[in-house]
């Protein structure tokens, strides 16, 4: 069974800083996809990024960047420019490619942006 | 693209009494849905698989007979809350696959606040 691993339940950083979100899983599977989403306090699930495990190069959106580590086992989400609408909970999640399958969401980091 | 409407946004209940949550994919045909539970500052909890035509597959501990699933067309699936009582309040959340290649984030309702009183 897969497992999807966020150690750090909670993290703040100031406006215009850059912060790295930690996520780490384990699977057998050697070919899956991995995502941040995003729950403001509206708590709408907002995709963020996505990585599909057979590509080496980093996924980037705009500010939003991964450091992925596949013998690792590693996924991380680096914020640059942080902004006060970043505030949010992000989760890391996997997917089997298979069509049909559920993500599997780690347990999420509370991320607080200050001015 | 990839839009999920889930209707209630939020809905208060009497103890005893049952609710049904509508989660439908505007923009495209979803053979699969997914029922999330989420309690405050709390990660999703996959609750059961939606598929259309056929019956849903319940997640260990989540009781069927409580929270019942129809997904009659592509387009929507249905979680039916029944007997509800004060423990079912949560924020319920649907997503489906829009299809259109397997490495395409599934895309979610807004979730509905279920409050039993």
């Amino acid at each position: 069974a897969q497992t999807v691993t966020q150690s750090q339940p909670e993290m703040s950083v100031q406006e215009a800083e850059t912060v790295t979100l930690s996520c780490t899983y384990d699977t057998s599977e050697s070919n899956y996809y991995l995502f941040w989403y995003k729950q403001p306090p509206s708590r709408q699930m907002i995709l963020v990024i996505r990585q599909e495990a057979y590509k080496q190069q980093n996924a980037t959106e705009n500010r939003f960047s991964v450091n992925f580590q596949k013998a690792a086992k590693s996924f991380s989400l680096k914020i640059s420019d942080s902004q006060l609408g970043d505030t949010a909970m992000y989760f890391c999640a996997f997917m089997k490619p298979q069509a049909g399958t559920a993500l599997i969401f780690g347990k999420g980091t509370t991320l607080s942006v200050s001015s | 693209g990839a839009v999920v409407s889930q209707h209630p946004s939020w809905v208060i209940c009497k103890s005893g009494t049952s609710v049904k949550i509508e989660c439908r994919s505007l923009d495209f045909q979803a053979t699969t849905m997914f029922w999330y539970r989420q309690f405050p500052k709390q990660s999703l909890m996959l609750m059961a698989t939606s598929n259309e035509g056929s019956k849903a597959t319940y997640e260990q501990g989540v009781e069927k007979d409580k929270f019942l699933i129809n997904h009659a067309s592509l387009t929507l699936s249905t979680l039916t809350v029944t007997s509800a009582h004060p423990e079912d309040s949560s924020f319920y959340i649907c997503s489906a696959h829009p299809g259109t290649g397997t490495n395409y984030g599934y895309t979610f309702g807004s979730g509905t606040r279920l409050t039993v009183v």
